[in-house]
């Protein structure tokens, strides 16, 4: 998974609740790039990260937060969960943006009761 | 009209033919076109990505794409039962990377 892990892997946890994923990445890729992917719609961007402290939306950013402190770290944060959000989340980083290829993490399940 | 569309299948070919997977684009601005394999409960590897109007082949694996007609193909030669897995095609449009729902292929021995 090219460097790329995802804590945690599994989470159940219920609606109302704040919830955090973390994403970790040895390569030292600028761009970070959360994702949703749900039966019928594919990956869909949540947010994504072009730098330390700089981010910007995707095309399903509401309920969503994120943040960046360090290159190698970029959070997404539920900050009241729904059970809307229940889907698999994928962490993906890029050298470039708008052309290059993107590399995945290998997910997490989350079940929002 | 979806950004990018797939046949969700399911594509069953017998172990040794040829799967052809197709994706087409409602952007004429889209400038790179990717495709990524997912097996079940795994997260998407790039299999190949494509730039230029024709084919670009890798091993058994071809991409094909028409500008002209929004539309970009993989095919998969001697396919084998390994090649089960759901196929995404990706394009970008405006820096950011957009996703058909994929197409799931069985690869029956």
């Amino acid at each position: 998974d090219a460097g790329i892990t995802q804590s945690p892997r599994h989470k159940v946890t219920e609606t109302g609740t704040p919830v955090t994923l973390r994403c970790h990445q040895t390569e030292n890729h600028r761009y970070m790039y959360w994702y949703r992917q749900d039966p019928g719609h594919g990956l869909r961007l949540i947010h994504y990260s072009y730098g330390v402290k700089d981010t910007d939306k995707g095309e399903v950013s509401d309920g969503y937060s994120v943040s960046r402190s360090k290159t190698e770290d970029f959070l997404l944060t539920l900050e009241s969960a729904t059970s809307s959000q229940t889907s698999v989340y994928f962490c993906a980083i890029s050298d470039t943006r708008g052309t290059d290829t993107q590399y995945f993490g290998p997910g997490t399940r989350l079940t929002v009761l | 009209q979806k950004e990018v569309e797939q046949n969700s299948g399911p594509l069953s070919v017998p172990e040794g033919a040829i799967a052809s997977l197709n994706c087409t684009y409602s952007d004429r601005g889209s400038q790179s076109f990717f495709w990524y394999r997912q097996y079940s409960g795994k997260s998407p590897e790039l299999i190949m990505f494509i730039y230029s109007n024709g084919d670009k082949e890798d091993g058994r694996f071809t991409a094909q794409l028409n500008k002209a007609s929004q539309y970009v193909s993989l095919l998969i030669r001697d396919s084998q039962p390994s090649d089960s897995a759901t196929y995404l095609c990706a394009v970008i449009r405006n820096n950011d990377m957009r996703f058909g729902a994929g197409t799931r292929l069985t690869v029956k021995p």
